[in-house]
């Protein structure tokens, strides 16, 4: 069965440094990878997928996220954080309707 | 992309009564979802709603709660019925345009059951 674990529940950065949000995930075949973010009454908007081809993928607002298949991970980046950053960032993996969604990391950006 | 509009956008209610959530999408899509996403958590399936047919729902969610209507490929409908305050959520629609792996959200609509 496919599952996503997403390990930091809050992570809080200083505005102007970088960020790593991390995602792990399990899945039986080459998985469909996604990056959705949640800004506070808003739905999700999707940063970046990673579907087959280069394993480093560049998204919306400046993020970045690399697939390793040896780690299963698919870790979401950016160089340097900006107050608006501030929401919750949620992994995804799966295709159309047979997609799960990890817990959601809650970002927090320090002035 | 696809952009998903969904009302009301928040409602509080009275226990034991019913909410009907509206989404309209922009372009037509066969395949849609609905999500509840409680308080701090994560998004949970409830129910895929295909035009054409009658819609499945996940383990734990049932027909008599939460009837969907798919009268169309722009337009659903969720009903939320007999409401108790574990209702209380965020109830989000979803599609999946064709040949799109990705699925696209709209903004939710924010429940409090009283």
């Amino acid at each position: 069965a496919q599952s996503v674990t997403q390990p930091d529940i809050h992570i809080t950065v200083s505005e102007g440094a970088s960020l790593e949000l991390r995602c792990n995930y399990s899945y039986g075949a080459t998985p469909y990878l996604f990056w959705y973010v949640q800004s506070p009454g808003q739905g999700l908007q999707l940063l970046l997928k990673y579907f087959s081809g280069d394993t480093l993928v560049q998204g919306i607002k400046g993020f970045e996220a690399e697939f390793k298949r040896s780690q299963s991970s698919f870790n979401l980046r950016k160089p340097s954080v900006h107050w608006s950053d501030a929401a919750e960032y949620f992994c995804a993996v799966g295709a159309g309707g047979d997609m799960r969604f990890g817990a959601g990391t809650r970002l927090t950006v320090k002035p | 992309s696809a952009v998903i509009s969904q009302k009301p956008s928040r409602d509080i209610c009275q226990r034991g009564t019913s909410l009907t959530i509206q989404c309209q999408v922009d372009s037509q899509v066969t395949m849609m979802f609905w999500y509840r996403q409680q308080p701090g958590q994560s998004l949970t399936l409830i129910a895929t709603a295909n035009q054409g047919s009658e819609a499945t729902y996940e383990s734990g969610f049932v027909i008599d709660k939460f009837p969907i209507s798919r009268p169309n490929l722009t337009f659903s409908t969720l009903t939320v019925s007999n409401m108790s305050p574990e209702d209380s959520s965020i109830y989000l629609c979803s599609v999946s345009p064709p040949g799109a792996g990705e699925q696209y959200f709209g903004p939710g609509t924010r429940l409090t059951v009283t």
